[in-house]
C-alpha cells in the first residue's frame, strides 16, 4: 500500500520569499510518480508538477520546483518568489507510473498563506 | 480548451432525496474518475472509469451510491437515498491515456449538502 505523509497543517510565507512544502511517502513500487497539485479557495484543484521516480533530474515547473530524495523517501515542493495567489492548500500525490496505473493517493495536504 | 465541466455546482438536499452529480470529462480523454473529498477523510477515489467502462469501484461508500459513463463525453454520480453523512465536495477528473505519468485534470467540484 502507498502512503503520503504532509507533516505541516499550516505554513506562512513572506511575500516574494521562497517556502518549501514537505511530503514523504512509503512504497513498496521500485517505480513510481510523484505529482503536486494546488487547492486555491475557489475549490478547483490545479496540477503543478510531476516527477517520476526514475527521472535523473528534479522537476521544475516554472517557479516550483520539486526537491527529490530518493533515499528519504521525499518530494519537497519549492516555490520562489511567492506570490499572494500562491496562498492555497497544497496536496502531494503517489501513483505507480506503470501503463494502466490510475490509483493516486493524496496526502492530506498543506494551507500556504501568503503574507504581504 | 473548456476543461472539465461539473454541474451543478452547490447542490443542497434533503436527507433522502436522490442526488445526481454530472460530469463532462476533457475531449479526447479516456480515463475518468470520481473522488469525494471531506475534511476528515481527505481526497478519496469513488470509481475509475476506462473508455466508458468502470474498471474499480472499491471506493464506492455503500449501494447507495452508483456512477454511469454511457459515452465519452458525459457521466453521473447518483446517491439515492442521501444521507447528511454524504455532504462532500465530489470531484470529477478525466486524463488521457492509461500512462502513470499523465496528469489527472479536475473538474470545480461539486459541493453538496445534505440535511
Amino acid at each position: 500500500a502507498q502512503k503520503i505523509t504532509q507533516t505541516q497543517p499550516g505554513m506562512f510565507v513572506q511575500e516574494k520569499e521562497a517556502v518549501t512544502l514537505d511530503c514523504t511517502y512509503d512504497t513498496s513500487d521500485p517505480s513510481y510518480g510523484l505529482f503536486w497539485y494546488k487547492q486555491p479557495s475557489s475549490g478547483e484543484m490545479i496540477f503543478l508538477i510531476y516527477q517520476g521516480s526514475y527521472d535523473q533530474q528534479n522537476a521544475t515547473e516554472g517557479r516550483y520546483s520539486l526537491n527529490f530524495q530518493k533515499a528519504r523517501k521525499s518530494a519537497n515542493l519549492v516555490i520562489s518568489a511567492s506570490q499572494l495567489g500562491d496562498s492555497a492548500m497544497y496536496f502531494c500525490a503517489m501513483r505507480p507510473p506503470g501503463a494502466g496505473s490510475y490509483q493516486l493517493t493524496f496526502g492530506k495536504g498543506t494551507k500556504l498563506s501568503v503574507i504581504p | 480548451d473548456a476543461g472539465v465541466i461539473q454541474s451543478p455546482r452547490h447542490e443542497v438536499t434533503e436527507m433522502g432525496q436522490e442526488v445526481t452529480l454530472r460530469c463532462k470529462p476533457i475531449s479526447g480523454h479516456n480515463s475518468l474518475f470520481w473522488y469525494r473529498q471531506t475534511m476528515m477523510r481527505g481526497l478519496e477515489l469513488l470509481i475509475y472509469f476506462n473508455n466508458n467502462v468502470p474498471i474499480d469501484d472499491s471506493g464506492m461508500p455503500e449501494d447507495r451510491f452508483s456512477a454511469k459513463m454511457p459515452n465519452a463525453s458525459f457521466s453521473t454520480l447518483k446517491i439515492q437515498p442521501s444521507e447528511p453523512r454524504d455532504s462532500a465536495v465530489y470531484f470529477c477528473a478525466s486524463q488521457t491515456g492509461t500512462s502513470g505519468r499523465n496528469e489527472q485534470f479536475f473538474g470545480p467540484g461539486t459541493r453538496l449538502t445534505v440535511l
